[in-house]
């Protein structure tokens, strides 16, 4: 099954913006618009803040934002702010060979 | 409001089997395909299977296909994953996860996690 690559950390300043890379390939992130980010906490479950691409669960703040070129989907944190501190993972669906879902290995997210 | 509920997890040994449970509420199980995911200490998620509304498609990651089976009861508004063979690096917290209205592929809504453990 496939393998997507992340960066393993991106730190900015407050009130900065940061943008997290996650590349696959054809089969899946180029493949479809199925990239999720979502936002690990220690000792709690995940978060989704990012669907499809683009989209914004309710109550996830307006500063993160999703694209997606070729095959590597970006997220962006606008406006860093302190409480933006964690791991922050991205996924992708595949439908080859079989339908399945891959997780990118996570990126820490300091704020300076 | 959605509400998962795992349970099941202990500390078994190689080799050995143990089922877990998720108890779904707030929602009506039989409109959504569900997922288990994983959360492996230093090596963060991991996407575990899928079994389609009413059951009939099931798919799993490789690293547990033959090994694992995920079931529902639509009736009993309960998703299982049965684990069989378990080896050490299955040690994790598991997540049963539901996606967004609206979209195939948000895991939106997830349990509180049950965690497994496999040592002799």
């Amino acid at each position: 099954q496939s393998a997507l690559t992340q960066p393993a950390s991106v730190s900015g300043s407050p009130g900065q913006s940061i943008t997290i890379s996650c590349t696959g390939s054809s089969t899946d992130v180029g493949g479809s618009n199925s990239v999720s980010w979502y936002r690990l906490h220690p000792d709690r479950a995940p978060t989704l803040v990012i669907f499809e691409v683009h989209y914004r669960p309710p109550g996830v703040s307006p500063r993160f934002s999703g694209s997606k070129s070729g095959n590597t989907a970006s997220l962006t944190i606008s406006g860093l702010q302190t409480e933006d501190e964690d791991e922050y993972f991205c996924s992708s669906y595949s439908r080859t060979p079989t339908p399945h879902f891959v997780f990118g290995p996570g990126t820490t997210v300091t704020v300076l | 409001q959605v509400q998962l509920v795992e349970s099941g997890g202990g500390e078994v040994q190689p080799g050995r089997s143990l089922g877990l449970s998720c108890e779904a509420s707030g929602f009506t199980l039989s409109t959504y395909t569900m997922h288990w995911v994983r959360q492996t200490p230093g090596k963060g998620l991991e996407w575990v299977a899928l079994i389609s509304s009413d059951g009939t498609e099931r798919y799993y990651s490789d690293s547990v296909r033959a090994r694992f089976t995920i079931s529902r009861d639509n009736f009993k508004n309960t998703l299982y994953l049965q684990m069989n063979s378990l080896r050490r690096n299955d040690t994790a917290v598991y997540y049963c996860v539901r996606p967004s209205s609206g979209s195939y592929y948000g895991f939106e809504f997830w349990g509180q996690g049950t965690r497994v453990t496999v040592s002799s």
